[in-house]
């Protein structure tokens, strides 16, 4: 098993280029996260999907869309992307009826 | 609002040295607390679960314990290795279905020769 996958692992854009992050998991698992890890704060929460067709907003969702393809695939799309979207953006996943989350192995974005 | 903090923010020991980080939190009502291990360049992953009935919960040379009445909680490592550097973050869930969690800043270990 792969567990969480994300690509790319680096990035760099221009302000006000679009782009979408992939995730992926193969656990089968019904929960899927995506956070965003900057200095000196705790990860934070941008959106996420209990499953298949569903998305909730988390704590700090403008700027970005998600889509939930399939059971396996969660992607995060930055439309107009903005200096202040500069970040590591981790994907994380979960079985139903268990807290543990499993993360992948982030994306490095730079906006200049 | 719902706040975890850590201390030390880093801290770098002696390869065998054995070390003790803190977690401090406001979430109510708590549901569990998570110490997860990040190595640089990656995701974090799970070193041990506990709930609000558990006071101590070990994973290999790492011991968690969880004081509920004063909302702290500590990792401690044994005999440390050279491996164990990296950043340590306690984060804590106020709910079951742990779709809201609230994450710590994370402690810098670094472990020397």
């Amino acid at each position: 098993n792969a567990g969480v996958t994300q690509t790319p692992k680096f990035q760099v854009l221009k302000t006000g280029q679009s782009m979408t992050l992939q995730c992926a998991q193969d656990m089968n698992h019904n929960s899927m996260y995506w956070y965003r890890q900057d200095p000196g704060m705790g990860l934070r929460l941008i959106y996420y999907s209990a499953s298949e067709g569903t998305t909730d907003k988390g704590e700090v969702p403008n700027g970005y869309n998600v889509s939930r393809l399939n059971k396996r695939e969660f992607s995060l799309r930055l439309e107009s992307a903005a200096p202040s979207q500069t970040s590591v953006y981790f994907c994380a996943s979960r079985k139903d009826l268990v807290v543990e989350q499993f993360f992948g192995p982030g994306t490095r974005l730079t906006v200049l | 609002k719902n706040q975890v903090e850590q201390s030390p923010q880093s801290l770098i020991i002696l390869e065998g040295k054995n070390c003790t980080l803190q977690c401090n939190y406001t979430v109510s009502p708590f549901s569990n607390l998570r110490w997860y291990k990040q190595d640089t360049g990656r995701g974090p992953v799970s070193l041990t679960i506990m709930t609000f009935s558990e006071n101590t919960k070990s994973n290999g040379r790492y011991t968690a314990t969880l004081d509920a009445d004063t909302k702290q909680s500590s990792l401690h490592i044994t005999a440390s290795q050279l491996s164990d550097s990296a950043s340590y973050i306690c984060v804590v869930s106020d709910h079951g279905t742990a779709s809201k969690l609230t994450f710590g800043t994370g402690t810098r270990l670094q472990v020397t020769l």
